[in-house]
């Protein structure tokens, strides 16, 4: 039972547009969510999270949003750089947990940057 | 700053030996502690979390162990490895009750 959904596994995007990453999740308890980036042999890498009673952070280059009543959320990246090519990762978090609790992660979408 | 190292970032072992992988984090005290396993073409699955020096939670079960003897330090082992363990493993640490995890870069293990 797959609680956090990414459904590209890969995105091909023109350098200098618009990247729009997407997650779902089915699990109501879900109330923190975060993005992270992963080179090949490395960690993840934190990039971005956002809580539930928001619908949009934004940082630099970087902005989430949350439809919680779609159970939806999405990275946006613009513009994008050729040092964005790698897979983003969407996780989740119950705050039940009191952030003690491990996250929840999708399967990740493998960006590729176009030149 | 905090830092958070792993070791060895790449062991191969054979069907059947013991393994140890050791976590350390640098720089703040007190931490959550995390692993995680990303197998291929898959995403990452927490193994094991702890609050604090010998408090560790499993999360699925397997032919793992974890233990944290020190604040700072989390090892992951097994007595004798299957080839179903191969994978990326991961430690992560954060700050009590904060959401956002750090990870550290990771350990290759295959198992032959």
């Amino acid at each position: 039972d797959q609680q956090v959904k990414q459904n590209s596994p890969s995105l091909s995007v023109q350098e200098g547009r618009i990247s729009i990453l997407n997650c779902d999740y089915t699990n109501s308890m879900f109330d923190y969510f975060l993005w992270y980036k992963k080179y090949p042999a490395e960690g993840p890498t934190f990039l971005i999270s956002i809580s539930s009673i928001k619908d949009k952070n934004e940082d630099g280059r970087f902005t989430v949003f949350l439809n919680k009543s779609a159970k939806h959320l999405s990275l946006h990246i613009v513009p994008s750089q050729p040092g964005d090519s790698a897979v983003y990762f969407c996780a989740a978090s119950a705050v039940s947990g009191g952030g003690a609790d491990g996250l929840t992660f999708g399967k990740g979408t493998h960006l590729i940057i176009q030149p | 700053s905090q830092t958070i190292h792993q070791w060895p970032a790449t062991l191969v072992q054979p069907v059947g030996s013991p393994l140890s992988l050791e976590c350390t984090v640098e720089g703040t005290s007190n931490p959550n502690l995390y692993w995680y396993r990303q197998a291929a073409g898959r995403g990452l699955q927490l193994l094991f979390y702890s609050v604090g020096i010998g408090q560790i939670s499993s999360e699925v079960p397997q032919n793992l162990s974890a233990s944290r003897p020190q604040d700072r330090q989390f090892i992951l082992s097994s007595k004798k490895l299957l080839l179903s363990d191969s994978g990326f493993y991961l430690c992560a640490w954060s700050h009590d009750r904060a959401h956002e995890q750090f990870f550290g870069p990771g350990t290759r293990l295959t198992v032959l």
